[in-house]
């Protein structure tokens, strides 16, 4: 069954940077774009960003523009999500997510989500 | 950007009620919309996606309706384990996804 099991906790300090992980197994990790959305603490879901697992093409939010960068390691079936210059508003649960198996865009897996506190 | 907007962004309810959520978009998205699930401490589960298709293993009391720009989910017979918050997502300008801020349904 299709998997994406992401890192564990992070703690990190401001202006700190930190790669989290989504570990994917079950299907083809060539075929299916993974994305990443964050969630602040008792707020809703951002959209961070995307990447296109085959050919690494990517595309982020304007919100993270210059401060994320997600990637992909095929032999590991792993996609990463770096986040630069962090502060204290980074603090949230940060999922990956699997796109539908179908032409239409929607997330069909998710992974169960690691929390990143900034902290000094 | 567009942006998407909820109402109400809490409800309560009693078990058996039919309830319904609204999700407005700021420009046209004809159909491209999605509604999710999430429960403290999980990932949010798909439940709707273009506008009205129940995704599988969803119950039929789940339904979505609308286009371009006023969509509806709705719960008829709301059961106890539908407390959670409701999210939808505007997938119309994929790769690049909205979520609202969400409904909190309360049994």
């Amino acid at each position: 069954q299709v998997q994406l099991v992401q890192s564990g906790a992070e703690v990190k300090k401001p202006g700190a940077s930190v790669k989290l992980s989504c570990k994917t197994s079950g299907y083809t990790f060539t075929n299916y774009a993974i994305h990443w959305v964050r969630q602040t603490p008792g707020q809703g879901l951002e959209w961070m960003g995307w990447i296109s697992v085959g050919n690494g093409n990517t595309k982020y939010s304007q919100r993270f523009q210059g401060r994320v960068t997600i990637t992909r390691d095929t032999s590991a079936t792993t996609v990463y999500m770096e986040l630069t210059r962090l502060r204290s508003e980074d603090s949230s649960v940060y999922f990956c997510a699997r796109v539908g198996s179908g032409w239409y865009p929607l997330f069909e897996y998710w992974g169960q989500g690691t929390l990143l506190t900034v902290s000094s | 950007d567009i942006q998407m907007t909820q109402s109400p962004s809490s409800l309560s309810a009693f078990v058996g009620d039919r309830v319904t959520v609204t999700c407005r978009a700021s420009q046209n998205i004809t159909t491209f919309l999605n509604w999710y699930q999430q429960k403290p401490g999980n990932a949010p589960t798909l439940l709707i996606f273009a506008t009205s298709t129940v995704h599988s293993g969803v119950p039929s009391r789940f339904s979505g309706s609308g286009s371009g720009t006023d969509f509806t989910l709705t719960i008829t017979s709301l059961q106890p384990e539908d407390s959670a918050i409701y999210y939808c997502q505007q997938s119309y300008t994929t790769p690049v996804f909205t979520f609202g801020p969400g409904t909190k349904v309360e049994i």
